[in-house]
């Protein structure tokens, strides 16, 4: 099936520690962004990227990093800098940032810091 | 700043009902607007898609209107079933940089 995974589903992290989600697709995609989900709040974009080894800061990238190694993973590490962790986070790709273009979107992963 | 209002925040309906979602938007230039069906837990998912040239589209029980003069956009649901229970997001992408800004969504609850 073509499409876009995301991975873990759900994910629990001590305070101070790193953790890494994942996002794969094998769409063909070229672009690929990260977004963080608050209650009652709208999608906020942390990180996206147009290319491979290309990426660039969204709204809210403090605490967080990402990387582009290949076309079809854009992993997502949550430092122990992001004050706020806990959220839903959502990846999606798209053919490219035209004018029509639709983006595509994950199942999310559920962060939750304990 | 590029905004995007929805109203309302929540809205409760009987099964088989019409409603209509309202979407504003500060977003300029503009490129593009989208609404997206979010069940709980879930990814979005795209309803439709509107360009400026383009002020009605319709994907099933689904049509979306688009007012490029007044930035306004409405998405009507008809018949609706309990199965349409959902956020339904507006995001208007900002042309030149296509950057989407996100509606906070409307919580929309069918009941039997």
């Amino acid at each position: 099936d073509g499409g876009i995974t995301q991975s873990p589903k759900y994910l629990f992290r001590k305070e101070g520690q790193n953790v890494t989600l994942s996002c794969e697709q094998n769409l063909n995609h070229d672009a690929m962004y990260w977004y963080r989900q608050d209650p009652g709040q709208g999608l906020r974009l942390i990180y996206y990227s147009q290319i491979v080894n290309d990426f660039q800061k969204g709204d809210i990238a403090e605490g967080y990093s990402v990387s582009r190694e290949k076309k079809e993973s854009f992993p997502l590490t949550v430092t122990s800098a992001q004050k706020n962790p806990t959220a839903f986070y959502l990846c999606a790709s798209s053919i490219d940032r035209g004018r029509k273009t639709e983006a595509f979107f994950g199942q999310g992963t559920r962060l939750t810091v304990v | 700043k590029n905004q995007v209002e929805q109203s309302p925040q929540s809205l409760i309906i009987l099964e088989g009902k019409n409603c209509t979602l309202q979407c504003n938007y500060t977003v300029s230039p503009f490129s593009n607007l989208r609404w997206y069906k979010q069940d709980t837990g879930r990814g979005p998912v795209s309803l439709t898609i509107m360009t400026f040239s383009e002020n009605t589209k319709s994907n099933g029980r689904y049509t979306a209107t688009l007012d490029a003069d007044t930035k306004q956009s409405s998405l009507h649901i008809t018949a609706s079933q309990l199965s349409d229970s959902a956020s339904y997001i507006c995001v208007v992408s900002e042309g030149g940089s296509y950057i989407p800004t996100f509606g906070r969504g409307t919580s929309l609850i069918v009941h039997p």
